[in-house]
């Protein structure tokens, strides 16, 4: 069965930082290209970051460029989301997703004192 | 970067009847780079749709997907109980990545 497992995620101050990882299983990983995805509570999806195959190219949303860095390490089937100067409104569900035609279930991210 | 506007914001039916949802951008581009998601509460959201019209593996054929150019359309030809959920549009022909803010389909 294809699925990606997010982890990582959890309660973090204003300023703070946290890693992200997705675990991919069931395909190639090292074929797909791979997103990154989040949900504040009650509100809608905002893309976040995209990574070519090979982890050559990586394209941000303005939102996070220069705080969130997107990786991938296809020897293990694991994508990376480092987070750094995290802020209240960085509060969030997590998703990845495979080409956005698999996602994962999500972590949640919480910002706050 | 290409703005998606959803419309309705809810849309309230019962089951048996035709959905229509509409989603339309801020730019022209190619049908190829548009999809829509379905999202039922406490999940992630499922691809519904690729390419405008492409269903995804599993979809019912109740889902279809039209248009071209800023307009687009997901239709829902007889809603079962399981279709009432939030439903996103996306761009994905280039970054930024772009999702419509969607539509919330309820019983009505």
């Amino acid at each position: 069965e294809e699925q990606l497992v997010e982890s990582g995620g959890g309660l973090v101050q204003p300023g703070g930082s946290l890693r992200l990882s997705c675990a991919a299983s069931g395909f190639t990983f090292s074929s797909y290209e791979m997103n990154w995805v989040r949900q504040t509570p009650g509100k809608g999806l905002e893309w976040l970051s995209h990574i070519t195959t090979s982890g050559g190219t990586i394209y941000y949303a303005d939102s996070v460029k220069g705080r969130f860095t997107m990786s991938r390490d296809n020897a293990k089937n694991s994508l990376y989301l480092q987070m750094n100067s995290l802020r209240g409104d960085d509060t969030a569900i997590y998703y990845c997703a495979r080409r956005f035609n698999l996602w994962g279930r999500g972590t949640l991210v919480t910002v706050s004192s | 970067e290409i703005v998606l506007t959803q419309s309705p914001g809810t849309l309230s039916l019962s089951p048996g009847e035709r959905a229509t949802l509409s989603c339309r951008a801020s730019q022209s581009f190619s049908t190829t780079y548009l999809a829509w998601h379905q999202q039922t509460p406490g999940q992630a959201p499922r691809l519904l749709i690729y390419g405008t019209s492409i269903r995804a593996p599993g979809i019912p054929d109740r889902f279809s997907g039209s248009g071209s150019g800023t307009d687009f359309t997901l239709i829902i030809s007889r809603l079962e109980p399981e279709d009432f959920a939030v439903y996103y549009c996306q761009y994905y022909g280039g970054s930024p990545y772009t999702f419509g803010q969607g539509t919330k389909l309820e019983i009505k």
